[in-house]
């Protein structure tokens, strides 16, 4: 196990409706990343948050958004859900700016309806 | 839980039999690389890493192995158990974009008792 922890396992929504996805990050680790997997794909970087700033972001459109705690938990909010949007969800934690090896929660099961 | 390898290569391997999972990866500008497995239902597991200042890199079990000329890495599990079934992906880290990763699309290995 990582240390890594995420909130909460499943959840179901219907499309136009909101979500918050929460992530712990290892005890250390001021980095947190997301990522949406998609079944059958690999992880796809969406935005990655350090010391409480937007440390870069992916292809994604802005109604992803995010935040990271003075703890360095994170949310990753998403508005006007889409049926595209179901997907896993992966926080990763790592410490700093640089090129780290990061760990993964066990990710959120997000399906839109 | 779900698979996360519906459409991924498959290597089908014999226990105890050695296992090479080979990833290309795209950016000349990467320098830094990790393996991950995946198993079903659950997030990224940390395997092993490897800098481009190197070539080779053991672990237990396992050796990645780096070819820059030809933007090649490569995964070798040695002994391979029931438990290394699992889909495995390479994700690299462009220097430029710190830590942002990038992954491969995966491969699925099957042990075989």
């Amino acid at each position: 196990e990582t240390g890594v922890t995420q909130s909460p396992t499943h959840l179901i929504k219907t499309r136009g409706q909101q979500v918050t996805l929460r992530c712990s990050s290892q005890s250390g680790h001021n980095t947190v990343s997301w990522y949406q997997q998609a079944l059958g794909q690999g992880p796809q970087f969406i935005f990655q948050y350090y010391r409480e700033e937007e440390n870069g972001r992916g292809n994604f459109p802005p109604r992803f958004s995010g935040l990271q705690f003075p703890n360095y938990s994170s949310e990753l909010n998403v508005n006007a859900l889409e049926l595209d949007d179901s997907a896993l969800y992966l926080c990763a934690s790592s410490y700093g700016q640089g090129s780290y090896e990061q760990y993964f929660g066990p990710g959120t099961r997000l399906t839109v309806t | 839980g779900e698979s996360v390898g519906l459409h991924l290569p498959t290597l089908s391997v014999q226990e105890g039999d050695n296992s090479i999972i080979n990833c290309a990866y795209s950016n000349s500008a990467s320098d830094y690389f990790i393996w991950y497995k995946q198993e079903s239902g659950k997030g990224p597991q940390f395997i092993i890493d490897i800098r481009s200042n190197m070539d080779k890199r053991q672990g237990q079990r396992v050796t990645v192995l780096l070819n820059k000329t030809v933007k090649h890495l490569s995964l070798q599990i040695a002994a391979t158990q029931p438990g290394d079934s699992a889909v495995y992906f390479c994700a690299e880290n462009p220097q430029y974009n710190f830590n942002k990763f990038y992954f491969g699309s995966g491969t699925k290995l099957n042990v075989k008792p």
